[in-house]
């Protein structure tokens, strides 16, 4: 059985750095996709970027681009995504997916809050 | 702004057909697959539909989609109450070479 197990809610304040984790099991963690999800309060799904854990290809949205940074270590079949300096902006549910297709299965998803 | 346009609100009454559009452009939908997704309140979104028509394994054949042009489309027949959720389309777009989700839209099952 696929499964992707996200780690577990974190808050924290504004300027502080941040990785959290996406653990997959039940398939070969390197031969597919695994990307991020963005969910601010409220709103809807935003894609944020994703990473081939094989070779480490990684492609961002333009609108992360910059913002975070996507990475994965395949000895551990784990995703990561890291913030080096968090806004209250930041402040959202995030949820990893795997891609084949986009989101065909998603991780519980880990709430990001970020608050002085 | 989502690069998928869908209309933020859809109802029905239980038994109905009910339908949500997702429209794109030449980059997205027009060039590649869609996708539509299912979220319950406080859950992960759930992939309800693949490949434009295509049903995984577990969801009921209430659920269909189709794609025209640059435009998709989701139909759900006999319209039940736990099918209020929140829906969206999503495709990869080749301009931004990344995926792209559309706004959403709420189903109230009146």
């Amino acid at each position: 059985e696929v499964q992707l197990v996200q780690s577990g809610a974190e808050v924290k304040k504004p300027g502080e750095s941040l990785k959290i984790s996406c653990k997959g099991s039940g398939y070969s963690f390197t031969s597919y996709w695994i990307g991020w999800v963005r969910q601010m309060p409220g709103k809807g799904l935003e894609w944020m970027g994703i990473i081939y854990p094989g070779d480490s290809d990684t492609r961002y949205s333009p609108s992360f681009q910059g913002q975070v940074t996507i990475s994965a270590d395949k000895s551990i079949s784990t995703a990561y995504l890291q913030w080096s300096s968090l806004k209250a902006s930041d402040t959202a549910m995030y949820y990893c997916a795997r891609h084949a297709p986009i989101g065909d299965y998603w991780g519980q998803g880990t709430l990001v809050t970020v608050s002085s | 702004q989502s690069v998928l346009t869908q209309p933020p609100s859809a109802s029905g009454t239980p038994g109905q057909r009910v339908t949500i559009s997702c429209s794109g452009s030449s980059s997205n939908i027009g060039s590649n697959t869609v996708n539509w997704y299912q979220q319950l309140p406080g859950t992960a979104p759930k992939l309800l539909i693949y490949s434009n028509n295509q049903r995984p394994s577990g969801v009921p054949d209430r659920f269909s989609g189709s794609k025209s042009g640059t435009s998709a489309s989701l139909a759900i027949s006999g319209l039940q109450s736990e099918d209020e959720a929140d829906y969206y389309c999503a495709a990869w777009d080749d301009s931004l070479n990344g995926g792209v989700f559309g706004g959403g839209t709420k189903l109230t099952v009146l």
